[in-house]
């Protein structure tokens, strides 16, 4: 079963560029991935599906702002332009046969 | 618009049972995997329960087999996960998800605040 590693918090100030990291364990360099964001006290929202080939595709009516990108065994989260309503907790999401598995999550800060 | 909306969830005491449903509207239910996923206080996101289109295929994290039950009913467009012998630990907002091509969550529930406490 894979696991999936996040730092557990990043920052960024108002207008910059943050680029989250969720690194797949050793045997699971080629799973594709789920990103999504949790804003406080709200329910998860899907943003994309991406492929260890870089390639992602996102959901409906997230902004460009996002995007996606894959190197080895890490998958990443760009976040472009920041904006106070970026600051939320991400995660990854992954699965392997029939169990699904969820990074620890990342706070992010915006500044 | 997809839309998934939980009920059920309450107050139980340790050794109780509840069920948890999700009416789900905006997409052909039939077609689509579902799963639970819990977040307990102040945690992060833990995958629970996943059950195929049909309903003939359901799959539970170590967690909570043998306790929990899901199921499903198509011709009600509606999830439901049954919880026997709750423990502390299970107390959590539960999540109703829908599944993008039985791969990976593509929309989420506003999910149903679970206390187990006495």
């Amino acid at each position: 079963q894979p696991v999936l590693t996040q730092s557990s918090s990043a920052s960024a100030s108002l207008g910059s560029s943050v680029k989250l990291t969720c690194t797949l364990s050793s045997g699971h360099s080629n799973y594709i991935i789920a990103w999504h964001q949790q804003q406080p006290g709200k329910a998860p929202r899907y943003l994309m599906k991406l492929e260890g080939s870089g390639s992602y595709n996102k959901g409906s009516g997230v902004p460009d702002r996002f995007s996606g990108s894959s190197s080895g065994a890490d998958r990443y989260l760009t976040i472009s332009n920041l904006q106070f309503e970026d600051e939320a907790d991400y995660y990854c999401e992954t699965w392997d046969s029939n169990t699904r598995v969820f990074g620890g999550g990342a706070k992010l800060t915006v500044l | 618009e997809v839309q998934l909306l939980e009920s059920g969830g309450g107050l139980v005491q340790p050794g109780g049972s509840l069920r948890l449903s999700c009416a789900a509207s905006g997409f052909t239910f039939r077609n689509y995997a579902m799963s639970w996923v819990r977040q307990a206080p102040g945690k992060g996101l833990e995958w629970v329960s996943l059950i195929s289109g049909s309903g003939g295929g359901t799959y539970y994290a170590g967690s909570v087999r043998g306790r929990f039950t899901i199921s499903r009913d198509n011709s009600r467009n509606t999830l439901y996960l049954q919880m026997n012998s709750l423990r502390a630990e299970d107390t959590a907002v539960y999540f109703c998800a829908k599944l993008i091509d039985a791969t990976v969550t593509g929309d989420w529930g506003q999910g149903t605040l679970v206390t187990v406490s006495s």
